[in-house]
């Protein structure tokens, strides 16, 4: 089974602080994403990589961005959080040819 | 327009009843289709793929049109357990990103 883990399931932040979330997935799959989902909104793309070191912006990038050092690693960064920015935030992998997406078990983040 | 539309319900419906959901899709290009299924403050998860010629699994039924751009969801006999929100998906942008729409939430009621 592929496994997607997301670093914590909540996390509580104040505004201005710079906040990391973790994805790591053991299943080789090239492709990483990062979602919020917002009530009323559903799933928005943040970021995506394909490869190690690659990234693209989504569609809302804005406030964020990410690293990718490792194939099985794809780090959320929130530079200076802010209180527009708490949401359900929910890692993916998937297989480049396969299209189907696995997703982490989500982390619910607070900026107070 | 949105990439992909879902009327977001709730369908109210009693256990054992059909219920059927479509989603519209805006790009022509779209190349896979999948239904994920979200609980309440859980991750999405992979339902079923879609596949032109229809598909089914179960008491799931999927079905694509791609002259009319929708796909569709159909339930048979649903059980209290099928309670949750219905996700649908599209690849596009090289078929590997997946769009979501904004889900479809289904209470199944005894």
């Amino acid at each position: 089974d592929v496994k997607v883990t997301q670093s914590s399931r909540y996390l509580v932040k104040r505004t201005g602080e710079k906040v990391f979330l973790e994805c790591v997935q053991d299943m080789d799959h090239e492709n990483m994403f990062w979602y919020r989902q917002d009530p009323g909104l559903g799933l928005r793309l943040i970021y995506f990589s394909y490869d190690v070191k690659m990234k693209e912006k989504g569609d809302i990038p804005e406030g964020y961005s990410v690293s990718r050092e490792k194939k099985e690693r794809f780090s959320l960064i929130l530079e200076s959080a802010s209180t527009n920015q708490t949401s359900m935030y929910l890692c993916a992998s998937s297989l480049t040819g396969r299209a189907e997406a696995f997703f982490g078990q989500g982390t619910r983040l607070t900026v107070v | 327009r949105k990439e992909v539309e879902q009327d977001p319900g709730p369908f109210n419906v009693p256990e054992g009843a059909t219920v059927a959901f479509n989603c519209t899709y805006s790009n022509s290009a779209s190349q896979s289709f999948f239904w994920y299924r979200q609980d309440c403050r859980k991750e999405p998860k992979l339902l079923m793929s879609v596949y032109s010629s229809g598909n089914e699994d179960g008491r799931f039924t999927a079905q694509l049109n791609r002259a009319s751009q929708y796909i569709s969801l159909l339930i048979r006999d649903s059980k209290l357990s099928d309670s949750a929100t219905y996700l649908c998906v599209v690849n596009s942008r090289g078929s590997y990103i997946p769009t979501f729409g904004r889900g479809t939430s289904l209470i199944v009621h005894p």
